[in-house]
């Protein structure tokens, strides 16, 4: 069975700084790979996914992600953060062997934005 | 706003009881899923529907159950409630029951089972 690991419960980023949110996946083949991010008190919103190509996807706000299939990693990246960027975010992988589940998702990461 | 609603916003009841949350997707979605988040156990995906059928199971349990209707929104409906049960309910929509088609969640359901 799939799984994702979020090493990392609470980060602590100076607002300016640049950040980068670890995420390891256990999956057989190629996954499909999400980050997804959640403000207080709100759903979630996708802010970049993984399926095939190039490596190193751009999302929304900023955000990227680079998928390394040697160490079974896909970590979240923003260069200069916000206050507004303070939230929880999530790792999450999909099946891409041809099934319809739901995605699992790690434990989430919660950032916290120093000013 | 994902387009996606979910009814009630919050809802408190009793151990024992049995309640039903609502989900209406996004215009267009054939998919709906549910997932449960809660502090101990983290997101879990619990069901997934599929133009009124049942498309794939995760981790619900017997006590829980859930079904799409032909305009498409769905119900999940949690029986027999236990306190562990409380947690947030949020339901997902898609364009089709594929997971890289991106998933659209609702504002969640806050279920406190006192």
């Amino acid at each position: 069975a799939q799984s994702v690991t979020q090493p990392d419960i609470h980060i602590t980023v100076s607002e300016g700084a640049s950040l980068e949110l670890r995420c390891n996946y256990s999956y057989g083949a190629t996954p499909y790979l999400f980050w997804y991010v959640q403000s207080p008190g709100q759903g979630l919103q996708l802010l970049l996914k993984y399926f095939s190509g190039d490596t190193l996807v751009q999302g929304i706000k900023g955000f990227e992600a680079e998928f390394k299939r040697s160490q079974s990693s896909f970590n979240l990246r923003k260069p200069s953060v916000h206050w507004s960027d303070a939230a929880e975010y999530f790792c999450a992988v999909g099946d891409s062997g041809g099934g319809a589940d739901g995605l699992t998702f790690g434990k989430g990461t919660h950032l916290i934005i120093q000013p | 706003d994902s387009g996606v609603t979910q009814t009630p916003k919050h809802l408190i009841t009793a151990t024992g009881q049995r309640v039903t949350l609502r989900c209406s997707p996004r215009s267009g979605d054939l998919s709906v899923y549910w997932y449960q988040q809660s502090l101990d156990q983290g997101l879990q995906f619990l069901i997934q529907y599929y133009n009124g059928e049942e498309r794939a199971k995760g981790n619900i349990l017997e006590r829980f159950s859930a079904q799409q209707f032909p305009d498409l929104h769905s119900e999940l409906n949690l029986s027999s409630l236990e306190l562990g049960d409380s947690a947030l309910y949020f339901c997902a929509s898609s364009t089709a029951g594929i997971p890289y088609n991106e998933q659209f969640f609702g504002p969640g359901t806050r279920l406190t089972v006192l």
